[in-house]
């Protein structure tokens, strides 16, 4: 069974850094592409970022571009979020999602969810 | 601009069927969407994916209850013979050039 675990979350001050991970598990991690989507309190769900099966190709939402960086270590199976220049609507649940199909970009639906990780960015 | 536009709650009662809207924007009518379930406390389940011509792929162990249909920029998601554990938020997604994008989703309570 796909089995997808993040950690990494927790408080920081605003201005400061986080690195989100997920380990995956239960499918042939490097042939699919992966997304962070993040959900703030009581609100819905918000796509943040998106990365290709090899690591070649990354997107990210206009909210986060230039502050947070996507990747990946196939080797390890794990999905990973930098997150620099933290800000108190960043404040949110964040969930890694794999996509449907091997092979496809992030422009597929995502099948499958973690349980999520709390960031909470206040003073 | 890409944007899913859905109501921000619904309600049926125990048994009954409901029918929940994802609307697409102007010019972006044959888009393919998918529908999420999430239940409180929970992260999102994956229910299907909706083709604009109605054509729909559940998920694993996503009851036949569920179902989808389309009609030009409209998807929905029919949930027959409603159960107290589909109580719950329902989200559609669709996906554009260099963007994912969610519907601000549909709490659905079950009388």
């Amino acid at each position: 069974d796909v089995q997808l675990v993040e950690s990494g979350g927790g408080l920081v001050q605003p201005g400061g850094s986080l690195r989100l991970s997920c380990a995956a598990s239960g499918f042939t991690f490097n042939n699919y592409a992966m997304s962070w989507v993040r959900q703030a309190p009581g609100k819905g769900l918000e796509w943040v970022s998106a990365i290709s099966g090899s690591g070649g190709s990354t997107n990210y939402a206009d909210s986060v571009k230039g502050r947070f960086s996507i990747s990946r270590d196939n080797s390890k199976n794990t999905l990973y979020l930098q997150m620099n220049i933290l800000r108190a609507e960043d404040t949110a649940v964040y969930y890694c999602a794999k996509v449907l199909h091997p092979g496809y970009s992030y422009a597929d639906p995502s099948d499958s969810w973690g349980q999520g990780t709390l960031v909470t960015v206040s003073s | 601009q890409l944007v899913l536009t859905q109501s921000p709650s619904a309600s049926a009662s125990l048994g009954a069927s409901v029918k929940l809207t994802c609307t697409l924007s102007t010019g972006h009518s044959s888009y393919a969407i998918a529908w999420h379930q999430q239940q409180p406390e929970r992260g999102p389940r994956y229910l299907m994916q909706l083709n604009s011509d109605g054509s729909h792929t559940k998920g694993n162990g996503i009851p036949d209850r569920f179902s989808g249909s389309s009609s030009g920029a409209e998807r929905y998601l029919t949930i027959s013979s409603l159960q107290s554990e589909d109580e719950a938020d329902y989200y559609c997604q669709t996906w554009g050039t260099g963007i994912v994008v969610f519907g601000g989703g549909t709490k659905l309570t079950v009388l």
